[in-house]
Parts: structure tokens; C-alpha cells; sequence
């Protein structure tokens, strides 16, 4: 089956320090990634999304890019603040009939140093 | 972005009651929710797939008759753990995506603010 997965359970950066949290996956078909983050006691949340035509996607602070040739991303963050103390998750939707399920990487848990 | 809510945000409960978890769409129609465990330190688990007038499609090894799902009406699902017992406490967290229109970009989802259960 397809698997997602992290290369690091943590990071921990000094504050105003850039981070880079990587994640490969397995199956080549795969064709859009989606990067969230989840805080302490909380649900996660989306960050940023890539598609396979695409090399790289920039948002807010972040940039997420993606490595086909060797099946990998990775999620950077700017500037890391300590609001970016965070389990970070790569995750590989897939579409059934009806519904989007998502496989989850393991997640990164970032800790952001003063 | 679509907003979940999620309730209770923590429950504290004894062996043997049954404890339900609501899960809201506030701005959108949900035809299908999904229903994750999570452990500390751990990724989320998928446990079941809730679809709007039907039944929900469980993963293999979640316990149907354990975990009871309704999904009613469009914008509500809910989870019972029934007789809950201390192997039961768990982070419990729902999503669904925003399915207007359906495509693959769409397939972010959007969860709920995740239930503490604690079973003593």
C-alpha cells in the first residue's frame, strides 16, 4: 500500500531561524500533497498544498517543495517564530467514490527555542 | 476556509458510561465526515467514514457497535463510545472537506478542534 512518512519525529530551531521539515512517500501516482499543522490539544489545520505538476508553492512563510524524482517533499518555514511550535503533518489524499481520505505521515513535532 | 465545530472539547467520564462527540459544519454541507483517534505522539487514525443517510463505512479493526456513528442530517455527525472503558481515552478529532465542487484540489480537509476523552 502507499505510505507517507517523516524523517524526523522532532526539530527544534532557534527563534528567527529557518526550519525545513521533510517527508517522503512511496507511490509514484501520487499526485497532490497537502501539508497541516497541528497544535497542542487542537485539530490540525492546512498549511499548504502542492500538486505534481508543480516543483515548488510558496505561501505566507512558507514553501513547500516537491522532489518527484526521489519521491520527496519538504515544508519550510521563514523565520520560525515560536507560534510555529507545531506537529507538522505531510499528508497524500486519495479519492474514493465519495469521500477524500488521506494517508498521514507520522508528523514532526517543530519546537521553536527564544 | 470551512469551519468545524467540534463538542465537547474534553470529557472526563467513568467506565461503562457512553460518551457522545458532536461534529458541526457551520458554513457548508458535509455529506461525509470522518471520524479519527489519535494517541499522543502519534499520527491520526481513521477510524470511520460518515456518510449523510447512510451508514457509515468503518476501518478494519474499529468496532461498529463500539463506536456508533449518526450522521442525520447535513451539517452534524456524532460518535458514541459506548461503555467506555480506560483503553477508550483517546484524542478524537472529525474533518470533512469542502465538497463544492469536488475535485482532487478540494480534498483538504477541514477538522474540529479534536475531543479529549479521558475514561477513569
Amino acid at each position: 500500500g502507499e505510505s507517507v512518512g517523516l524523517h524526523l519525529p522532532t526539530l527544534s530551531v532557534q527563534e528567527g531561524d529557518n526550519s525545513i521539515i521533510n517527508c517522503a512517500y512511496s507511490n509514484s501516482a501520487s499526485d497532490y500533497f497537502i501539508w497541516y499543522k497541528q497544535e497542542s490539544g487542537k485539530g490540525p489545520q492546512f498549511i499548504i498544498d502542492i500538486r505534481s505538476n508543480m516543483d515548488k508553492r510558496q505561501g505566507q512563510r512558507v514553501t513547500v517543495l516537491l522532489n518527484k524524482t526521489v519521491k520527496h517533499l519538504s515544508l519550510q518555514i521563514a523565520a520560525t517564530q515560536p507560534g510555529d511550535s507545531a506537529v507538522y503533518f505531510c499528508a497524500r489524499p486519495s479519492l474514493n467514490t465519495n469521500a477524500g481520505k488521506s494517508t498521514f505521515g507520522d508528523g514532526t513535532t517543530l519546537t521553536v527555542k527564544p | 476556509g470551512a469551519v468545524v465545530s467540534q463538542h465537547p472539547s474534553w470529557v472526563i467520564c467513568k467506565s461503562g458510561t457512553s460518551v457522545k462527540i458532536e461534529c458541526r459544519s457551520l458554513d457548508f454541507q458535509a455529506t461525509t465526515m470522518f471520524w479519527y483517534r489519535q494517541f499522543p505522539k502519534q499520527s491520526l487514525m481513521l477510524m470511520a467514514t460518515s456518510n449523510e443517510g447512510s451508514k457509515a463505512t468503518y476501518e478494519q479493526g474499529v468496532e461498529k457497535d463500539k463506536f456508533l456513528i449518526n450522521h442525520a442530517s447535513l451539517t452534524l455527525s456524532t460518535l458514541t463510545v459506548t461503555s467506555a472503558h480506560p483503553e477508550d481515552s483517546s484524542f478524537y478529532i472529525c474533518s470533512t472537506v469542502n465538497e463544492v465542487p469536488f475535485s482532487a484540489t478540494n480534498e483538504k480537509l477541514f477538522f474540529g478542534s479534536g475531543t479529549q476523552l479521558s475514561v477513569l
